[in-house]
């Protein structure tokens, strides 16, 4: 299957600071891409649509102000933390859906971001 | 957004047993549904998808069966074996966009 590779794995951060978490797509191109979160023992909450070359589409409730999303390329999207706070403290997860009606999305292996 | 995250109900079988993880889902409109099972601190893994023209998809040792009554989905693992231990999260997607997750279910087989 595609190949989604998210960096870094793993980020603790101070209060007030901002984190940048890279999504690629490393064998395909991909138009669109989404951003999630999850909480411990939880369901992965779509955050936002990323979408190659304009604005990215967020969900009810997401700050866009402060989860920042830009999608440069056709295989690279970032999503800025900024002004982090301790309760901004999850597991970000990206996916990267293949092109067509019925295509599965491939999904990073996660960042865990620790604010403190 | 779509379905709520709750705390994840829990599943434990014994190894050798089958298995069977439930998912309802919210949108009338999907058409599109994935399983998924994710690890503890890895992103989601793509187990098997089923379309809503159909009722039943079987894979190995994996089968999906689809209810659009009642919105509701089922995992069927066959023989279950330890390294099935992991969260199963079902997805819907609808015109093809955005996968909207299930609540997920935490299974532990027991050797």
């Amino acid at each position: 299957g595609a190949v989604v590779s998210q960096h870094p794995s793993w980020v603790i951060c101070k209060s007030g600071t901002s984190v940048k978490i890279e999504c690629r797509s490393l064998d395909f191109q991909a138009t669109t891409m989404f951003w999630y979160r999850q909480f411990p023992k939880q369901s992965l909450m779509l955050m936002a649509t990323s979408n190659e070359g304009s604005k990215a589409t967020y969900e009810q409730g997401v700050e866009k102000d402060k989860f920042l999303i830009n999608h440069a390329s056709l295989t690279l999207s970032t999503l800025t933390v900024t002004s982090a706070h301790p309760e901004d403290s999850s597991f970000y997860i990206c996916s990267a859906k293949l092109r067509g009606r019925f295509a599965e999305a491939f999904f990073g292996q996660g960042t865990r971001l620790t604010v403190v | 957004g779509e379905s709520v995250g709750l705390h994840l109900p829990t599943l434990s079988v014994q190894e050798g047993d089958n298995s069977i993880i439930n998912c309802a889902y919210s949108n009338s409109a999907s058409d599109y549904f994935i399983w998924y099972k994710q690890e503890s601190g890895k992103g989601p893994q793509f187990i098997i998808d089923i379309r809503s023209n159909m009722d039943k998809r079987q894979g190995q040792r994996v089968t999906v069966l689809l209810n659009k009554t009642v919105k509701h989905l089922s995992l069927q693992i066959a023989a279950t074996q330890p390294g099935d231990s992991a969260v199963y999260f079902c997805a819907e997607n609808m015109s093809g966009n955005q996968f909207y997750f299930g609540t997920g279910t935490s299974l532990t087989v027991i050797p």
